[in-house]
């Protein structure tokens, strides 16, 4: 069974810019989770969507928005990017919510840089 | 909101020897404690986790114990590898969201 897709792997942006990212659950996931990954600030998390919901959202600005198509893969958006953008993205995905369905499979990142 | 505190931020053992992570949390109404290990360049990956209604869990060399009152639950590794290191992050639950620590960068030195 393939496992949580993220594409692109790797993107450089310049302040200002917009960048979409993209992640496809594992086959019959219907919960997406977002989280950015920096040094020293381990996994922190953006948002959750579930049946094309958004259920929970972390405590990051506007700029960083995301939604759920029917297929449950999930897309995020950073607007007008700043250099502190600069991260790790990791989606991961899971049956339902994590206190019930468990274990969170997450995909390989997509890492982004900020100019 | 959801906090999570874990210490130590690295930690050094040499091969054999015994490794703790612990974390504290803040939300008296998580119930579900689950541990991460990432390896360089690696996705985080699940390797035990532990729900409000146990106090211990354990599967081979790795256990992890949760003191609800205290509102702290800790990583053992027993018997530490090379293959042991990576980082370690802990998390809670009580919703929809799971938050994590910052993690631990655990070395195994042979």
């Amino acid at each position: 069974k393939a496992g949580v897709t993220q594409t692109p792997r790797y993107l450089i942006k310049t302040r200002g810019q917009q960048v979409t990212l993209s992640c496809s659950p594992i086959s019959g996931h219907r919960s997406v989770s977002w989280y950015q990954q920096t040094p020293g600030q381990g996994l922190q998390f953006l948002f959750e969507y579930f049946s094309e919901t958004q259920r929970n959202k972390g405590n990051f600005p506007g700029r960083f928005s995301g939604r759920q198509f029917s297929n449950s893969r999930s897309e995020m958006n950073v607007s007008t990017l700043e250099l502190g953008d600069s991260a790790l993205y990791l989606c991961a995905s899971s049956f339902g919510t994590p206190q019930f369905a468990g274990e969170l499979f997450f995909g390989e990142g997509s890492r982004l840089t900020v100019l | 909101g959801e906090n999570v505190e874990q210490h130590p931020s690295t930690l050094s053992v040499q091969e054999g020897d015994s490794a703790v992570i612990k974390c504290t949390y803040s939300d008296s109404a998580s119930n579900y404690f689950p541990w991460y290990k990432q390896e360089l360049g690696k996705r985080p990956q699940l390797i035990i986790d532990i729900r409000s209604n146990v106090g211990e869990k354990k599967d081979q060399r790795i256990a992890v114990t949760l003191n609800k009152t205290a509102k702290h639950f800790s990583l053992h590794i027993t018997e530490t590898q090379p293959e042991d290191s990576a980082v370690y992050f802990c998390a809670a639950s009580n919703t929809d969201k799971l938050i994590f620590g910052t993690g631990t960068r655990l070395q195994v030195f042979p």
